[in-house]
């Protein structure tokens, strides 16, 4: 078993439409969770992190954690054609201790 | 402030080549980390290393060797060049404030080992 599960996709939406992206994980022990917007081509760049369970919520942007079910979402409102990209989550578990990413799932919002 | 950089950005090579990957940052990061995505595989960790002098092996460092003689570089080398080596290769850093890891990825170097 992965230690950190993320559904690849494609998911494909239309513009304007609230997106919910998921990952599951295994190792209870961690406790930073993290997601990466990664561009065709380009580096993956932090878009959000929380720390142990909880939402955070950034604009259009809403992390959220659910640690007894060892579950993270990200959700997307008024979802933009600009936000066609591929989705990472990472976590570690703190105390400089490695990050693992999921696979990524590949978000494309139709116009 | 040009964050991390990566040069080639595109490669091939033949079998048994070798060629070094660089990675420079200007952001005076402590930590710093090189990873390979393959499709559908996600990022994994080659090496890494917590300040100059200073390197360890991550989940896949075969095939590679990494060295840190400055703040700012982390080059990677790639000794004998295999197929299994095609991927696309992404260098990191981070400040390590405390527990929370916020890396800053390049842009990537993408290698085809024919």
């Amino acid at each position: 078993q992965k230690e950190v599960e993320q559904d690849p996709g494609p998911l494909s939406v239309p513009e304007g439409a609230i997106v919910s992206l998921n990952c599951t994980y295994s190792n209870s022990a961690f406790q930073y969770f993290m997601w990466y917007r990664q561009y065709s081509r380009k580096g993956p760049e932090l878009l959000m992190y929380t720390y142990s369970s909880g939402n955070k919520e950034d604009g259009r942007f809403t992390a959220q954690v659910d640690k007894s079910s060892k579950y993270i979402s990200l959700f997307i409102r008024d979802s933009q054609p600009s936000d066609s990209a591929t989705y990472l989550c990472a976590m570690n578990s703190g105390g400089y201790q490695k990050v693992t990413f999921g696979t990524g799932t590949k978000l494309q919002v139709i116009p | 402030n040009a964050g991390v950089t990566q040069t080639p950005k595109f490669r091939i090579l033949k079998i048994g080549q070798s060629m070094t990957l660089q990675c420079t940052q200007d952001m005076n990061h402590n930590y710093m980390y090189w990873y390979r995505q393959d499709p559908g595989m996600g990022l994994k960790l080659i090496y890494y290393s917590v300040g100059a002098g200073i390197t360890d092996k991550g989940e896949v460092p075969n095939g590679y060797n990494v060295s840190r003689s400055t703040t700012e570089d982390f080059p990677l080398r790639l000794e004998l060049a295999a197929p299994s080596q095609t991927s696309v290769y992404f260098c990191a850093s981070s400040p390590r404030k405390g527990a929370l890891e916020t890396q800053y990825f390049g842009p990537g170097t993408r290698l085809l080992v024919l």
